[in-house]
């Protein structure tokens, strides 16, 4: 069964602590992505990465840290300089670039304690 | 960079009419322009896409129209039913340089049974 997934469903946050989410695919893309949805609003971009070792930075990328040491596995860390961490995150990813299909995990809800 | 915009922001229609949704571009250069649907506490997933080199593009009850004279392209969806209440995104890039995908802020639509 093809497709994106994404861990934890829901994610509770510290003060000060980082968090990991994790996004993986099996379609053999080779682009990756990561977005933050807030209330009301678009989907803003984050960190994109078109090849394994490489990424760039989105629009908000100050308080995220990423990783991609393999081609299916692109995890996001919101570090404790992320001030308004709670959001809905979206990871995505699209065969090779930005004017192809981008096909969605389920998302992850964070939540700060 | 590119400034997608989208109206109205929310559209109620009764069931079995149609749903239009508009979208205005800022860069015109930008030549794929996708529209996603949303559903609550889902990812989003494209529904229908169309390039600059045409016009119109349709499938079954989903089709959508692009003006590049004027920068604007919409989403019509004819015959709504029920579980066309989502949320509906569209999105603009360009193909050269780093034109990552810029998303507009969303329509709810809601249809009334």
């Amino acid at each position: 069964d093809g497709g994106i997934t994404q861990s934890p469903k829901y994610l509770f946050r510290k003060e000060g602590q980082n968090v990991t989410l994790s996004c993986e695919q099996n379609l053999n893309h080779d682009a990756m992505y990561w977005y933050r949805q807030d209330p009301g609003q678009g989907l803003r971009l984050i960190y994109y990465s078109q090849i394994v070792n490489d990424f760039q930075k989105g629009d908000i990328a100050e308080g995220y840290s990423v990783s991609r040491e393999k081609k299916e596995s692109f995890p996001l860390t919101v570090t404790s300089a992320q001030k308004n961490p709670t959001a809905f995150y979206l990871c995505a990813s699209s065969a090779r670039d930005y004017q192809e299909t981008q096909y969605f995990g389920p998302g992850t809800r964070l939540l700060v304690l | 960079g590119e400034n997608v915009e989208q109206h109205p922001s929310t559209l109620s229609v009764q069931e079995g009419d149609s749903a239009v949704i508009k979208c205005t571009y800022s860069d015109s250069a930008s030549n794929y322009f996708p529209w996603y649907k949303q559903e609550l506490g889902k990812g989003p997933q494209l529904i229908i896409d169309i390039r600059s080199n045409v016009g119109e593009k349709k499938d079954q009850r989903i089709a959508v129209t692009l003006n590049k004279t004027a920068k604007h392209f919409s989403l019509h969806i004819t015959e709504t039913q029920p579980e066309d209440s989502a949320v509906y995104f569209c999105a603009a890039s360009g193909a050269y340089g780093n034109n990552r995908l810029a998303f507009g802020k969303g329509n709810q639509v809601v249809v009334i049974p």
